[in-house]
């Protein structure tokens, strides 16, 4: 069974605080992903990864910030962080097309932006 | 880009009474994969079933669904509802053609009653 485990599980900061949401994943799986799950609208890609050093473009971007440094680690940066903001953040790894892109998320991690 | 419609945001059903939730896409790639994830509370999305294949009804822990390109469409079902069952159920989509883009219904939360 894939293993992701995120870091913090739970944080909040002030508007316009600095936050990073850290993701790592001991499967040796090329990709990677940064969701926010929000009622009504689902999980909504941020960013993704298909390697160290690699960085997608998601459909929801805007205000984050996210690097590979390495296979394992996947971080997601919010600078100015703002209420909007505010969410359950699930990080998730896959092989790729190797096992039909099956993704395997992470517990999560829930910031609120006051 | 790649879209999911998930309509129904809430269901609610008594137990025993069969479950079909609705999924419906939009893309551009004949090879894409549809997935049926599902979130139950305090626990990490997991995969529920899968399928790339047209017309080939793909079965996992009673639950069954099958991709119709013609349509665009791979519905959940279930033939009778469990208490167990209750939890949010995320349909998905993969492009598969190289980039591993992986796009999110906003999803159907589902209640069973006694």
């Amino acid at each position: 069974e894939a293993a992701v485990t995120q870091s913090p599980r739970n944080k909040v900061t002030v508007t316009g605080g600095n936050v990073t949401l850290s993701c790592r994943q001991t499967n040796s799986h090329n990709y990677m992903y940064w969701y926010r799950q929000d009622t009504g609208h689902g999980l909504r890609l941020i960013h993704y990864s298909y390697g160290a050093g690699n960085l997608q473009i998601g459909d929801v971007p805007d205000g984050y910030k996210a690097t590979r440094t390495t296979q394992e680690d996947f971080f997601l940066l919010l600078e100015l962080a703002s209420p909007s903001q505010t969410s359950l953040y699930f990080c998730a790894s896959s092989d790729g097309t190797i096992s039909g892109n099956t993704l395997y998320f992470g517990e999560g991690s829930r910031l609120i932006v006051v | 880009g790649d879209s999911v419609t998930q309509k129904e945001g809430l269901v609610t059903l008594t137990e025993g009474l069969p479950v079909m939730l609705n999924c419906t896409y939009q893309t551009i790639y004949s090879n894409a994969f549809l997935f049926w994830y599902v979130h139950y509370l305090n626990e990490s999305p997991r995969l529920l079933l899968k399928s790339s294949t047209d017309n080939k009804r793909t079965e996992h822990q009673g639950f069954h669904a099958t991709l119709h390109k013609s349509s665009s469409s791979f519905h959940l079902q279930k033939s009778s509802a469990q208490l167990s069952d209750s939890a949010l159920y995320y349909c998905a989509l993969s492009e598969n053609y190289g980039n591993e883009k992986i796009t999110f219904g906003a999803g159907t939360k589902l209640t069973i009653k006694p």
